[in-house]
């Protein structure tokens, strides 16, 4: 089975920290994915990544970062998080040839 | 870029009872039409998908089909049951090379036993 894991389920931050959000999977994926999930706006594309050293920006790059030093990692890093960058964090996975994408459990973080 | 709209936002049935959840999207060089379940306290997963080059798949209880025509896709489970409860999203995507999907809202379905 195609694990994704994540670094935390939970997280709370202060305003201004930079904040680092782990993302591991096991099934040497080429592509992966952060998402953020917020009630009433579904499933939005932070950045994603198709290769090591690759990224490319989704719907919402702003105020984020990532980065893909191996092919099993992908971090998302808030640079100086906010209060508005509260929400659950999902992290994906892909092989090259398909378009199925397998999700981690999530990180929910709270900024205050 | 391409615009998935999902209804409805959420939907209460009786065990047993059909339930059906609907998506139109925008951009007709679209290909690829997933939905993916979530259950609480998880990531959503594939449940079944669709090319369009196909009108309709079925796998056991759940159905998909695509209208490209009207751009449109559904959702339908039959014979509901309570661990069918959970966060319905549908996708679509376009063959870009990246395997990047557009997400549509999400539908809560609440299965009454």
């Amino acid at each position: 089975d195609v694990k994704v894991t994540q670094s935390s389920r939970y997280l709370v931050k202060r305003t201004g920290e930079k904040v680092f959000l782990e993302c591991v999977q096991d099934m040497d994926h080429e592509n992966m994915f952060w998402y953020r999930q917020d009630p009433g706006l579904g499933l939005r594309l932070i950045y994603f990544s198709y290769d090591v050293k690759m990224k490319e920006k989704g719907d919402i790059p702003e105020g984020y970062s990532v980065s893909r030093e191996k092919k099993e990692r992908f971090s998302l890093i808030l640079e100086s998080a906010s209060t508005n960058q509260t929400s659950m964090y999902l992290c994906a996975s892909s092989p090259g040839t398909s378009y199925e994408q397998y999700f981690g459990p999530g990180t929910r973080l709270t900024v205050t | 870029g391409e615009n998935v709209e999902q209804h409805p936002s959420t939907l209460s049935v009786q065990e047993g009872d059909s339930a059906v959840i609907k998506c139109t999207y925008s951009d007709s060089a679209s290909n690829y039409f997933p939905w993916y379940k979530q259950e609480l306290g998880k990531g959503p997963q594939l449940i079944i998908d669709i090319r369009s080059n196909v009108g309709e798949k079925k796998d056991q209880r759940i159905a998909v089909t695509l209208n490209k025509t009207a751009k449109h896709f559904s959702l339908h489970i039959t014979e509901t049951q309570p661990e069918d409860s959970a966060v319905y999203f549908c996708a679509a995507s376009m063959d870009s090379g990246y395997s990047t999907l557009t997400f549509g809202k999400g539908t809560m379905l609440l299965v009454s036993p």
